[in-house]
């Protein structure tokens, strides 16, 4: 089954800088990686998802790239702000019906102003 | 996401007990998902259902128990046989194409 590997755990930044995420993945067959945002007692939400046929994909200060080779993908956060405090979870599957979705066990990023 | 929805919000089990965890969606989406979330675990699947009166155990599956017997309802019945129920449990519903749509959850403790 799919793997995926997420780092790192914790990850602190000043305001107003970036915040990179990377994520690694097991199975070569995966063509959908989303990426969720947590904040403290609420439900995940999609931030960003991107499809195997992009490498990059981009949504105002967010980002998402992938390296199907290489079989990692990663989220750059630039000019951080105190509200992206949270828990960044990113995900792989297969395209195509109802899949599994396998999750990274996730980044706690805060931001300190 | 407001169209999923989660009750309780919160729950405690005693000793030997089984209590079932609801999970209404009424976003016509046909399949539904339950993940456990432990800190630092990241979101682990339970159980998922991609058509009514079908599903299939997830990665943890032993101890608990779901049915799906219409489209909107996804119920999930953590039993006795779970040795360590405390969690804070997410129901998901998703259209094809993998995009998920969580609930708010549901935080169980065994007293």
């Amino acid at each position: 089954g799919e793997n995926v590997e997420q780092h790192p755990s914790t990850l602190s930044v000043q305001e107003g800088d970036s915040a990179v995420i990377k994520c690694t993945y097991s199975d070569s067959a995966s063509n959908y990686f989303p990426w969720y945002k947590q904040e403290l007692g609420k439900r995940p939400q999609l931030i960003i998802d991107i499809r195997s046929n992009v490498g990059e994909k981009k949504d105002q200060r967010i980002a998402v790239t992938l390296n199907k080779t290489a079989k990692h993908f990663s989220l750059h956060i630039t000019e951080t702000q105190p509200e992206d405090s949270a828990v960044y979870f990113c995900a792989a599957s297969r395209r195509g019906g109802y899949q599994k979705v396998t999750f990274g066990i996730g980044t706690k990023l805060q931001v300190i102003p | 996401d407001g169209g999923i929805t989660q009750s309780p919000k919160y729950l405690f089990r005693k000793e030997g007990q089984n209590v079932t965890l609801s999970c209404e969606q009424n976003l016509n989406h046909d399949a539904m998902y339950w993940y456990r979330q432990d800190p630092g675990q990241g979101l682990r699947l339970i159980y998922y259902s991609q058509i009514v009166n079908d599903f299939q155990k997830g990665d943890i599956a032993e101890g608990y128990s779901v049915s799906r017997e219409k489209k909107e309802s996804f119920p999930l019945t953590v039993t006795s046989a779970q040795k360590n129920p405390t969690a804070f449990y997410l129901c998901a519903s998703s259209i094809e194409g993998n995009t998920q749509y969580f609930g708010p959850g549901t935080r169980l403790t065994v007293l």
